[in-house]
């Protein structure tokens, strides 16, 4: 397994234009999480997944955001209608729990949207 | 509600030498766990070190340690020995719930080693 993979790294499109990206978590892995980070800040919080059942959403997830995990496996975020304030790194993780119990994330590389 | 606070948005350190990384927070929640994540210029999280808010001594995982004052509200990362490849950005973040459904960062520090 070599992680938390994302795709696609990179993404521009046009304002109004629809996006989706996708993740792969580590396999044995029950938990999935979206976050985005913009320029300068630390990651915020989108959503959570235990297996196929999104348990939580951010109050950031707007009605143009939709996530997904069918299979309880990979993971899909959709942006529809994009704004330029979409722009920004978004993060997939994925967690298990350490020997200390704690529930420890490991993200993937993120794709970067850019909306022009 | 949770708060993470970095105050120091870059950092210098020489090369071999210690550096602390401040990170303040603020729950009200009894039970809570802090974690730092290091973020180079490739763009990937790397979780470094985690403390648990009952846990009664700071957490080490090689070079790194967690200086954690509970009564100051403090849970700051110290690099001993800095290397060229820490350069990057470091975050301080909390979770309140035991499965870290929502884990809030702080704004990060960024660490340049110099050589």
């Amino acid at each position: 397994d070599t992680g938390v993979s994302q795709d696609p790294r990179h993404k521009i499109t046009k304002r109004g234009q629809n996006v989706t990206f996708r993740c792969d978590p580590i396999s044995e892995h029950n938990r999935l999480y979206w976050y985005r980070q913009t320029l300068g800040q630390g990651p915020e919080f989108l959503t959570y997944f235990q297996n196929e059942a999104q348990l939580e959403k951010s109050r950031l997830l707007s009605d143009r955001f939709s996530a997904e995990r069918p299979k309880g496996s990979f993971s899909t975020l959709e942006i529809q209608r994009t704004e330029q304030g979409d722009s920004a790194m978004y993060l997939c993780a994925s967690s298990s729990k350490t020997d200390s119990g704690a529930n420890v994330l490991t993200f993937g590389a993120g794709s970067r949207l850019t909306v022009l | 509600a949770q708060k993470i606070t970095q105050t120091q948005p870059g950092m210098f350190v020489q090369e071999k030498e210690a550096v602390t990384l401040d990170c303040t927070y603020d729950t009200s929640d009894p039970s809570y766990g802090l974690f730092w994540y290091k973020q180079p210029s490739s763009g990937e999280m790397i979780f470094l070190i985690y403390q648990g808010s009952y846990d009664q001594q700071n957490a080490t995982e090689g070079r790194y340690s967690l200086n954690f004052q509970k009564a100051r509200k403090s849970a700051n990362l110290v690099i001993s020995a800095s290397q060229l490849g820490d350069s990057a950005m470091y975050f301080c973040a909390m979770s309140v719930d035991y499965n870290n459904n929502d884990m809030r960062f702080g704004a990060g520090t960024r660490l340049t080693v110099k050589p």
